[in-house]
């Protein structure tokens, strides 16, 4: 079966600094990743993906999200956090070549970025 | 082109009544997916549908729910005789039929029950 995991259920940065948002994964076969992100009262927003490639994946907002196949994990980092990225950020897994519907999703972290 | 449509955006059902939520996908997607998020939880997958047909329901409750996607009009999600603790938002997706796509999130329908 596969799982995702965020370690972390608050993440608290001041503006300007870097963050990072751990996602670990557990899944059978080639992973497929995401990152998406929920404001308060409102739908995820897809931010990111990794299929194959380069370890390292850009997304919207300045995000980027680091593949790391030994340590099975999907960190997702910006280098100078902004007030406007305080939101709930959701990690997803599914097995490469598998269909939406598929998708594992972890109990998110919210991020508070302070000014 | 719009999004994954999903209403009404909130509904108020008193214990016992029924609720129904809508879902309409993203034009050329022809697979929905429903999930659940209660207070301080993350998204839990209830059901998967195609059209006019239910692909995996592994999530959803055993009783009082069912979901459906007919040929035409939107996905429905119904939850008969409501108790407080269904009271969560819940979220539909939509994607393309092909595997490796992601998924697309409506901006869902927060349901309280009293």
């Amino acid at each position: 079966a596969q799982s995702v995991a965020q370690p972390e259920d608050q993440v608290n940065v001041a503006e300007g600094n870097p963050l990072t948002v751990k996602c670990t994964y557990s899944v059978s076969g080639n992973p497929y990743l995401f990152w998406y992100v929920q404001y308060p009262n409102r739908g995820l927003q897809f931010l990111l993906k990794y299929i194959t490639g380069d370890n390292l994946v850009k997304g919207s907002y300045g995000f980027e999200a680091e593949f790391n196949k030994s340590q099975t994990s999907f960190h997702l980092k910006k280098p100078s956090a902004l007030v406007s990225d305080s939101a709930l950020y959701f990690c997803a897994v599914r097995a490469l070549g598998t269909n939406a519907g598929k998708s594992t999703f972890g109990d998110g972290t919210t991020l508070t970025v302070k000014p | 082109n719009a999004g994954v449509m999903q209403n009404p955006r909130h509904l108020v059902r008193r214990r016992g009544q029924e609720a129904r939520l809508r879902c309409s996908p993203m034009k050329g997607h022809s697979h929905v997916y429903w999930y659940r998020q209660l207070p301080e939880e993350g998204l839990k997958f209830m059901v998967y549908l195609q059209k006019e047909n239910i692909i995996d329901e592994s999530g959803m409750p055993k009783e009082r729910f069912s979901a459906e996607f007919p040929k035409e009009g939107p996905s429905i999600l119904r939850i008969q005789q409501v108790v407080r603790g269904d009271s969560a938002a819940y979220f539909c997706a939509s994607s393309l039929n092909s595997p490796n796509t992601e998924a697309f999130f409506g901006q869902g329908t927060r349901l309280t029950v009293v």
